[in-house]
């Protein structure tokens, strides 16, 4: 059964502080994404990664950044968390081939007071 | 223009109801199209793919226009375990597009 893990259900962090979102997956595959979701806007790209040490923006990296070191891991920081980063955070992987299906991670719904 | 878009809903059906979502894509060049679910506070999950001859998957049935650029959903006899909301997506060159969502809620 596939499966891709988020480090944190919920987190609350404060204006200013830096945060870290981790991803990790158990398929073997070889891209993996993080979006962030708001009501009525859908997902949106962040950034994505088709292979280790490799990184592509999306449509909206600003104020975030991403590590990827090893396959089955992928990270996102909020260099310096501000309030309109409040949001559902998802992670996502998928082979480089085939169906192009995603599989998602539960998501983490941080809060920046 | 948004590149996915879709009627946001909500969508309120009677159980055994019929019920169809559209989704409008605007790349031409779009290769790879499925429907997702979303159950409240969780993440989405695939539902199903959609190919370019339609197909059906028990109750649900997909089917896609390239002519006009959209995508649609059929759910037949509705059950309160469809309350949830659909995603379509749309693959282009390894690039995914997300629409927003439509909310369905079936009621006894």
């Amino acid at each position: 059964d596939v499966k891709v893990t988020q480090s944190s259900r919920y987190l609350v962090k404060r204006t200013g502080e830096k945060v870290f979102l981790e991803c990790v997956q158990d398929m073997d595959h070889e891209n993996m994404f993080w979006y962030r979701q708001d009501p009525g806007l859908g997902l949106r790209l962040i950034y994505f990664s088709y292979d280790v040490k490799m990184k592509e923006k999306g449509d909206i990296p600003e104020g975030y950044s991403v590590s990827r070191e090893k396959k089955e891991r992928f990270s996102l920081i909020l260099e310096s968390a501000s309030t309109n980063q409040t949001s559902m955070y998802l992670c996502a992987s998928r082979r480089d081939r085939g169906t192009y299906e995603q599989y998602f991670g539960p998501g983490t719904r941080l809060t920046v007071t | 223009r948004k590149e996915v878009e879709q009627d946001p809903g909500p969508f309120n059906v009677p159980e055994g109801a019929t019920v169809a979502f559209n989704c409008t894509y605007s790349n031409s060049a779009s290769q790879s199209f499925f429907w997702y679910r979303q159950d409240c506070r969780k993440e989405p999950k695939l539902l199903m793919s959609v190919y370019s001859s339609g197909n059906e998957d028990g109750r649900f049935t997909a089917q896609l226009n390239r002519a006009s650029q959209y995508i649609s959903l059929l759910i037949r006899d509705s059950k309160l375990s469809d309350s949830a909301t659909y995603l379509c997506v749309v693959n282009s060159l390894n690039d995914m597009r997300f629409g927003a969502g439509t909310r369905l809620t079936v009621k006894p």
